[in-house]
This record gives C-alpha cells, structure tokens and sequence, in this order.
C-alpha cells in the first residue's frame, strides 16, 4: 500500500532563504508526482508536476525533483518571500489515484 | 471565472440531518473528484466519475452518496450526519481520470461542514 510522508511538518524561516520540503513515499512504482499549495480556507493549486521518467521540473523560484528509485522528492524554493507562507502537499500518482502526505506548514517570516 | 465551484462554503448542521454539497466544473473535464480533509490534513478520495461512470468508491459509508448529472457536476449527499463526517469537503476536476499524462488537476475552495 503506497504511502506518503512529507517532513517536516512545519517549516519557519527568514524572508530571503532557500529552503527545501521533503516528501518521501513506499512504492516506486508511481505514475507522477505532484507538488501543490494550500492557503487557508482556500483549496489547493497545483504547483508541479514531474512525470515518472522525469528526474526535476522548474517553475519560477520552485524546483521539485524526483528520485523514484529512493521513493523521494524534493521541493525547492528559492529566495523565499512571505507570500510563500502556505501548506505544501506532495500527492503521487499510482493506480489511477492520488495518495497525499500530511503537508509541511511553511511560515515565511518578513 | 471559478473553475471548480462547490456550495456551501460552510455548513452547520445537527447530527441526524440529511445534507447535500454541490460540485460545477466549467473547464470541460471528463473527469471529477471527492476528497475528505480531517482534521490531521489528509487528504482522502472518496469518489471519482468519469464521463458520469463512478470509476473510484473508496471505503466510504453508504450514507455518502455522490451523484453526477452530468459531465460538469458531480453533488455529493450524506445521510444520517455524524460527529465524524465534520471535515473539510473538496471537489476536483481533471480533463482525464488519474495516471494519464500531462494531467493537472484542479480543486474547489472546499466546503467547511460540521455536525453538532
């Protein structure tokens, strides 16, 4: 049974920092996996997707990278600023479903 | 011009009450999607409709039933509320079902229920 877990948990830093986000999941057997962002009392906005044969994807400031055989993903985000400050959610594709971890509550301090 | 819109936005009922979301995708998806957000944040499938055919019923009770008109709305109605269905509802759309390349899916804002 596939499982998702994201760390840490929650995540304050400095305006200005680069920063990463970890997701790490138990079967590598995945079509995709994708990165979103949720801000409170909103729902979530797809950020990036990295298809399976794929190693990285790049938006903006935002680099996610995927190692499948080690069941792991990064997101990383640069030059962080407070509109950053959101809850990101790692979900990966597999038979037909998304599995989601528990997000990492990123706080960006100005 | 909302994408995926659900209603209500919030919800307070008692605990007994027969209550319904609503689900309107205007982006020409083929395929639309329930999730549950306890209170840890997790994000579950419930249902999912492809074309209108329920292709995904996780282990959800009967008393949620989802029904979907047409291809752009997907309601999702709930019997007999419980304490524990207080969550945090969304609706999702994607052009095609899941495991299907180049396939971005989109969420509502996500509908506040809870049962007193």
């Amino acid at each position: 049974k596939q499982e998702v877990t994201q760390i840490p948990a929650a995540l304050s830093v400095p305006e200005g920092e680069n920063l990463v986000l970890n997701c790490s999941f138990t079967d590598s057997a995945i079509y995709n996996l994708q990165w979103f962002r949720q801000d409170p009392g909103k729902g979530l906005t797809s950020l990036l997707l990295i298809q399976s044969s794929q190693r990285e994807q790049t938006s903006g400031r935002l680099n996610a990278s995927l190692d499948k055989s080690s069941g792991r993903s990064t997101l990383y985000i640069a030059a962080s600023q407070p509109g950053d400050s959101a809850t990101y959610l790692c979900a990966v594709d597999s038979n037909y479903q998304l599995i989601w971890g528990a997000g990492t509550k990123l706080i960006i301090k100005p | 011009d909302t994408a995926v819109s659900q209603t209500p936005k919030y919800l307070v009922t008692q605990m007994g009450n027969d209550k319904s979301i609503k689900c309107e995708q205007n982006l020409g998806h083929d395929t639309m999607y329930w999730y549950k957000q306890d209170s840890k944040k997790f994000l579950k499938i419930m249902f999912s409709y492809n074309n209108k055919e329920l292709i995904i019923n996780e282990t959800v009770p009967n008393r949620f039933s989802p029904k979907s008109p047409d291809k752009a709305h997907l309601n999702l109605h709930i019997n007999s509320l419980e304490l524990g269905d207080s969550a945090v509802y969304f609706c999702a759309s994607s052009q095609v079902r899941q495991s299907s390349s180049g396939n971005t899916i989109y969420f509502g804002e996500g509908s506040w229920l809870t049962v007193v």
